[in-house]
């Protein structure tokens, strides 16, 4: 099993729609949860980051963590063509915190 | 140079062939890393080093090997490719004393090998 799994998609909305992206994971010792933004034929990029649980807004986006469930969430409001994207879930525990678990990444298309 | 660079973009390599990446990054950030990305397995760590003079082996590290003479470079060598290596290879780079350990990732390079 994985350490960590993500539905690889392609997720297709039209602009305007609430995408809703997930990732679940195994290893409890996870502490830090990150989500990253893949655009094509370029490197990833940090999007959000949280600690252990709860919620975390930063405009059009909120993360949320659930580790009684080990499930964590990427919301995007008000999607736009530019969110077009595969995005990556990563995390680290708190002891190898340069050891990042990535998930295979959703491909997101928002259509105009 | 911003950021992290690498080079080259793309390469097609003959199997057996050895094979250097390079990556050089002007953030003075302590931590380097090396990822491969395949389709469906997302990324996986293949090399790391916490400080120059300093490396560790990641998830899939059999075929490759790397060194950190200095603090912006971080070399990653084939000995001698093979066709599973064909891959998107990205270097990234932290400063682990930060408060969030935030990697940043150089543009990839796309290896082929044959």
């Amino acid at each position: 099993q994985k350490e960590v799994e993500q539905d690889p998609g392609p997720l297709s909305v039209p602009e305007g729609a609430i995408v809703s992206l997930n990732c679940t994971y195994s290893n409890s010792a996870f502490q830090y949860f990150m989500w990253y933004r893949q655009y094509s034929r370029k490197g990833p990029e940090l999007l959000m980051y949280t600690y252990s649980s709860g919620n975390k807004e930063d405009g059009r986006f909120t993360a949320q963590v659930d580790k009684s469930s080990k499930y964590i969430s990427l919301f995007i409001r008000d999607s736009q063509p530019s969110d077009s994207a595969t995005y990556l879930c990563a995390m680290s525990d708190l002891y190898n915190f340069n050891k990042f678990y990535f998930g295979s990444g959703t491909k997101l298309n928002v259509k105009p | 140079i911003a950021g992290i660079t690498q080079a080259p973009t793309s390469q097609i390599l003959a199997a057996g062939r050895r094979m250097t990446l390079r990556c050089t990054q002007d953030m003075r950030h302590n931590a380097m890393y090396w990822y491969r990305q395949d389709l469906g397995l997302g990324l996986r760590l293949i090399h790391y080093s916490n400080t120059a003079g300093t490396t560790g082996k990641g998830e899939v590290p059999d075929g490759y090997s790397v060194s950190r003479a200095n603090t912006d470079d971080f070399p990653l060598t084939l000995a001698s490719a093979v066709p599973s290596q064909t891959s998107v290879y990205f270097c990234a780079s932290s400063d682990s004393g930060g408060v969030v350990n935030e990697q940043f990732f150089g543009p990839g390079t796309r290896l082929t090998v044959l």
